[in-house]
């Protein structure tokens, strides 16, 4: 069964509009991280957010906001004012099982492809 | 942020022929590194799990004859694609945790483009 889902595989955007990159999961462990990548044509990862399972509010970093919803195991990711340089593809990921050093291993979402439009 | 490296960043081999791929965390110590392998427009497959003095562990359905790893220091992990055959090329990237990191994120390398002919 597939533990994160990303269910858009490609997605247009009007330059300085916002978009919402749709984000679900699974899992049965109580402690868990949810994390956004971008990887741009170039294949860098490049990480953009983290939200923990125990999180009270919803993660923000600058443009980037997580839209948390538990009970709905989704972890939709918002860009405001999208910029030319957003479109890349995103990729959602989470972290489950993490106890101590050792683990801590990323599943992958398919991934959603994003491209801005001027 | 953490810097990760990884050499080289695109290789060209002949089939039959061994590649080695080296990944550096070069600000941090990583006692686990983590190697994917990505398609063209398709998400990250993790390979193996890395750990620094131990053997790796080998997800489901990878070959660890094939790809031989190596974490000979808590700052470099190294992948060897043994005997390397056309389906074998692919887009390899290799990743660090940082256990002092604010959310003990993993940090990408850049990648490396292996074109096995």
């Amino acid at each position: 069964a597939q533990k994160i889902t990303q269910t858009q595989p490609g997605m247009f955007v009007q330059e300085k509009e916002a978009v919402t990159l749709d984000c679900t999961y699974d899992t049965s462990d109580p402690s868990y991280g949810l994390f956004w990548y971008k990887q741009p044509s170039s294949g860098e990862m490049i990480f953009l957010i983290y939200q923990g399972s125990y999180d009270q509010q919803n993660a923000t970093e600058g443009r980037y906001s997580l839209n948390f919803q538990k009970a709905r195991k989704s972890a939709n990711l918002v860009i405001s004012a999208s910029q030319l340089g957003d479109s890349a593809m995103y990729f959602c990921a989470m972290r489950e099982g993490y106890r101590g050093n050792q683990g801590g291993k990323l599943i992958f979402g398919q991934g959603t492809e994003l491209s801005v439009k001027p | 942020g953490a810097v990760v490296s990884q050499h080289p960043s695109r290789v060209i081999c002949k089939s039959g022929t061994s590649v080695k791929i080296e990944c550096r965390s070069l600000d941090f110590q990583a006692t686990t590194m983590f190697w994917y392998r990505q398609f063209p427009k398709k998400s990250l497959m993790l390979m193996a799990t890395s750990n620094e003095g131990s053997k790796a562990t080998y997800e489901q359905g990878v070959e660890k004859d094939k790809f031989l790893i190596n974490h000979a220091s808590l700052t470099l992990s190294t992948l060897t694609v043994t005997s390397a055959h056309p389906e074998d090329s692919s887009f390899y990237i290799c990743s660090a945790r940082d256990i002092q990191g604010a959310y003990n994120e993993q940090f990408f390398g850049p990648g490396t483009r292996l074109t096995v002919l």
